[in-house]
């Protein structure tokens, strides 16, 4: 069993849709968690940071944790077709600022 | 400010050589980490560096092997290539405690 599972998708939605982007962990040391956006072609890019569980609010983007239940998850609101990418979750414990543990990613579609 | 840029683009090499992949650290960020991303997977941690000193690595053979230079730069080495190298090879550069910014990698293939 992987230590993060993340459904690779694809998952396709209109233009305008509210998306809902999950991982699940089973490491409970796990305290500081991301969300990566990865273009073809390009390298990952920090779209959330969050530590411990929480809401955490940008713009159109909410990064929610759930320590207790080992649940993160991504929304996305008023999706556009720019947001068409694959999304990472990323998680790392205390102890080493450069290992990311991350999901598979999963590979979201807007359709205008 | 400039980011994490990665040099070579792309890579061709042939199975049994070596090569080496270059990676510089965005301002004033101290450690840089080293990621292998195959096609339609997340990236897998190869290792870190912090102060010219790997404190970290994943679970990749000892042909993988580093460098950070006093600038920060660093660099990514691996001997006696396998077809399964053939990847995306991802630098990443943090201050302690912050989050990492990622470079847009270089792909490696090896025939």
């Amino acid at each position: 069993q992987k230590e993060v599972e993340q459904d690779p998708g694809p998952l396709s939605v209109p233009e305008g849709a509210i998306v809902s982007l999950n991982c699940t962990y089973s490491n409970s040391a796990f305290q500081y968690f991301m969300w990566y956006r990865q273009y073809s072609r390009k390298g990952p890019e920090l779209l959330m940071y969050t530590y411990s569980s929480g809401n955490k609010e940008d713009g159109r983007f909410t990064a929610q944790v759930d320590k207790s239940s080992k649940y993160i998850s991504l929304f996305i609101r008023d999706s556009q077709p720019s947001d068409s990418a694959t999304y990472l979750c990323a998680m790392r414990d205390a102890s080493n600022t450069g290992k990311l543990i991350f999901g598979q990613g999963t590979t979201l579609q807007v359709k205008p | 400010e400039t980011g994490v840029t990665q040099s070579p683009t792309h890579l061709i090499k042939t199975r049994g050589q070596q090569v080496t992949l270059r990676c510089s650290s965005q301002s004033g960020h101290n450690t840089v980490s080293w990621y292998q991303q195959a096609l339609g997977q997340g990236p897998q941690f190869i290792f870190q560096y912090y102060r010219e000193e790997e404190n970290g690595r994943g679970n990749f053979p000892p042909r993988f092997s580093g460098l950070q230079f006093p600038n920060y730069s660093s660099e990514l080495n691996v001997n006696a290539l396998e077809l399964d190298d053939s990847a995306l090879y991802l630098c990443a550069s943090s201050r302690t405690d912050s989050p990492l910014h990622f470079g847009n990698g270089t792909r490696l293939t090896v025939t």
